[in-house]
């Protein structure tokens, strides 16, 4: 069975300052990992995906992520917190079928 | 540009009236996805179609049906709503059932029931 765990439902960092977002999973079988990003009253849009391959996965808007079998995670991070990437970030774990589990979401609010 | 469209973007019904939310797709996708994500929740898979086939979560409850007349289009028909029904729906797409694929979402319906 496929499960995903974001630590942390709120996060809020500095304009400038890193961003770490984290996600752990559990999986039967070699994970596909996915981060969406979800702003007010929008539909969720893909930031990055990790299939096979490179651990370390770049993303839009400067966003990358690595995967680490050893920790079963995938852990979302930006080095420069802008103010427009304030949102909603849900990371995901599909199977063979190619369904979706979501994590519960993790809100990043940045100051100025 | 090709896309996820969702009409109405905000729907208001009343308790036990039904309403029809619906997803239209210009990216030709043979897989259509209906998500319900509560407030502050994750978005939780309610039935999908590959091309005509139907597939419904173990766990939808009986009040929530779905149409796919064409390959553009996909409804979700919710028959009696309940104040527990007020949600985020999402449709989303995605070109086969591949592994590791991407699924491509609409900007979601905001159901409000009263």
């Amino acid at each position: 069975a496929q499960s995903v765990t974001q630590l942390g439902s709120h996060v809020s960092v500095s304009e400038g300052a890193l961003v770490l977002l984290r996600c752990n999973y559990s999986s039967s079988v070699p994970p596909y990992l996915f981060w969406y990003v979800q702003y007010p009253n929008q539909g969720l849009q893909l930031l990055l995906k990790y299939t096979t391959g490179a651990t370390l996965v770049k993303g839009i808007n400067g966003f990358e992520a690595e995967f680490k079998k050893s920790e079963t995670s995938f852990h979302l991070t930006k080095p420069s917190a802008h103010m427009s990437d304030a949102a909603e970030y849900f990371c995901a774990v599909s199977n063979t079928g190619n369904q979706f589990y979501f994590g519960t979401g993790t809100s990043l609010t940045v100051i100025p | 540009d090709a896309m996820v469209i969702q009409n109405p973007r905000y729907q208001v019904t009343q308790f036990g009236k039904p309403v029809t939310l619906s997803c239209s797709q210009t990216l030709n996708h043979n897989v259509m996805y209906w998500y319900q994500q509560k407030s502050s929740q994750a978005p939780k898979l309610l039935f999908h179609y590959y091309d005509k086939d139907f597939n419904n979560e173990a766990d939808t409850p009986d009040n929530f049906q779905s149409r796919r007349p064409n390959t553009s289009f996909c409804f979700l028909d919710i028959r009696s709503p309940g104040l527990g029904d007020a949600a985020m729906y999402l449709c989303a797409t995605s070109p086969e059932v591949l592994v590791g694929g991407e699924q491509f979402f609409g900007p979601g319906t905001r159901l409000t029931v009263l």
